[in-house]
């Protein structure tokens, strides 16, 4: 597809459950990024790849969050033992490279953890 | 501690007229700033950006407006429209050798330009 694709576009979850989101960026795109955006606030940066791997993970909340990239296109972001807090909607990002210039976002997964 | 602050969640306006968002930032590493408009259930599209090294940036109906010594740029819409309704976020970026393209966001403002 020509934008990033997100996919499940909502995911209901209980507490305590393990959730994947998979984020297929614009092809071309070396770089990916992983946002959260929680109801009221701006999208907050988690991680980002440059190639297969992680060059950025210091937005990671804590170690129930886990993104990667293995083939350096698709990636998927991974959260164990969900909690209430985690309830978001996760957008993913990419762009040409590391040069200044726009990120091209998807239009996110929304995640609801009961 | 945010970093990148816009003050006003919301703003009402009429078709036609001049629209001004603004948006202040704390960290004064930040050199690269970036506005995103959004519509509901959509992710964000990038709209405008300017380098620290600047102070005015312009494009159709939309001009940047950058104040280092203020640590305050807005982001002026010129005529109003009704499809300019949306979230507008604005975004700084820092050069630190590694990810120059990691964006912090402010809250963002609600925009309504009334017909």
């Amino acid at each position: 597809g020509a934008g990033v694709s997100q996919t499940p576009s909502n995911k209901v979850t209980e507490k305590g459950k393990y959730v994947e989101l998979r984020c297929d960026p614009i092809s071309g795109h070396t770089a990916l990024y992983w946002y959260r955006q929680s109801l009221g606030q701006g999208p907050e940066f988690l991680i980002y790849f440059q190639g297969t791997g992680a060059a950025d993970d210091s937005g990671l909340p804590n170690d129930r969050f886990f993104a990667v990239r293995p083939e350096g296109s698709v990636s998927t972001l991974k959260i164990q033992r969900t909690e209430r807090g985690d309830s978001a909607v996760y957008l993913c990002a990419s762009s040409l490279g590391l040069a200044r210039g726009e990120l091209f976002f998807g239009e996110g997964s929304r995640l609801t953890v009961l | 501690d945010q970093q990148v602050k816009q003050n006003s969640p919301s703003l009402s306006v009429q078709e036609g007229r001049i629209s001004i968002l603004n948006c202040d930032y704390t960290n004064s590493m930040f050199d690269y700033f970036l506005w995103y408009k959004k519509y509901p259930a959509e992710g964000p599209t990038f709209l405008i950006s300017i380098s620290s090294i600047k102070d005015k940036n312009e494009d159709g109906r939309f001009t940047v407006f950058l104040n280092k010594s203020a640590k305050h740029l807005s982001l002026h819409i010129v005529p109003s429209q009704p499809g300019d309704s949306a979230v507008y976020f604005c975004a700084a970026s820092r050069n630190y050798g590694g990810a120059t393209n990691k964006l912090i966001f402010g809250t963002g403002t609600l925009l309504a330009v009334q017909p």
